[in-house]
């Protein structure tokens, strides 16, 4: 069935980084932009990065700016988040999330289960 | 950038209840929204998209209705299992926030 999953998260120390991944099945990995959300401890959802299908169109938000960088392969149906000099502030559950074209019509309408960043010392 | 506003933070209803979440737009983005369900220590679900478009496989007792700056979920028939937190999310300007959430005990 069509399945996300997320791994890669952890414990790290301000200024740390960390690599995750999301692994998708069921589904042609390619035709379909893929995103990155977060929700902090107690709070709302944030959308923080975005590519296409065929990984040359992205886009993230300026919290994560020149620190997050997205990226697929879509030979082995996979999605990355390399977090660089991470902060407090980025101490979060993350989810990969599908997305159909056209991006702003569609809705996310496939998310993996999350997987928990802290950043603490 | 677009910010939404959801009201009430939280309500409390009845098995059976009707009940009418609001979603406020800062400006107009014709019906670039989308309605997301989330239940403790789970991911978010899709419900509506583009205002009033149920996603495959959301019962019926839920709609969406509204465009410009004011959009409704509407939930008929209120079930236990709607028990949850509910998001509006503006997809008018791509990355754009989500709102804060109504959270709705049954």
């Amino acid at each position: 069935q069509v399945q996300l999953v997320e791994s890669g998260g952890g414990l790290v120390k301000p200024g740390g980084s960390l690599r995750l991944s999301c692994a998708a099945s069921g589904f042609n990995f390619s035709d379909y932009y893929m995103t990155w959300m977060r929700q902090g401890p107690g709070k709302g959802l944030e959308w923080i990065v975005y590519i296409s299908g065929s990984g040359l169109s992205m886009s993230d938000v300026e919290s994560v700016r020149g620190r997050f960088t997205v990226s697929r392969d879509n030979a082995k149906n996979s999605l990355f988040l390399e977090m660089n000099n991470l902060r407090v502030e980025d101490t979060a559950v993350y989810y990969c999330a599908r997305a159909r074209v056209p991006l702003n019509y569609y809705g996310m309408d496939v998310w993996g289960q999350g997987t928990t960043v802290t950043v603490s010392s | 950038d677009i910010q939404l506003t959801q009201s009430p933070s939280s309500l409390s209803a009845s098995v059976g209840d009707r009940v009418s979440l609001t979603c406020r737009a800062s400006q107009s983005m014709s019906t670039y929204l989308n309605w997301y369900q989330q239940k403790p220590g789970q991911a978010p679900k899709l419900l509506i998209y583009a205002a009033s478009i149920l996603q495959g496989g959301v019962p019926s007792r839920f709609s969406g209705h509204g465009a410009g700056t004011d959009f409704t979920l509407t939930i008929t028939n209120l079930q236990p299992e709607d028990s949850a937190v509910y998001y509006c999310q503006q997809t008018y300007s791509i990355l754009g926030p989500f709102g804060g959430g109504t959270k709705v005990e049954i």
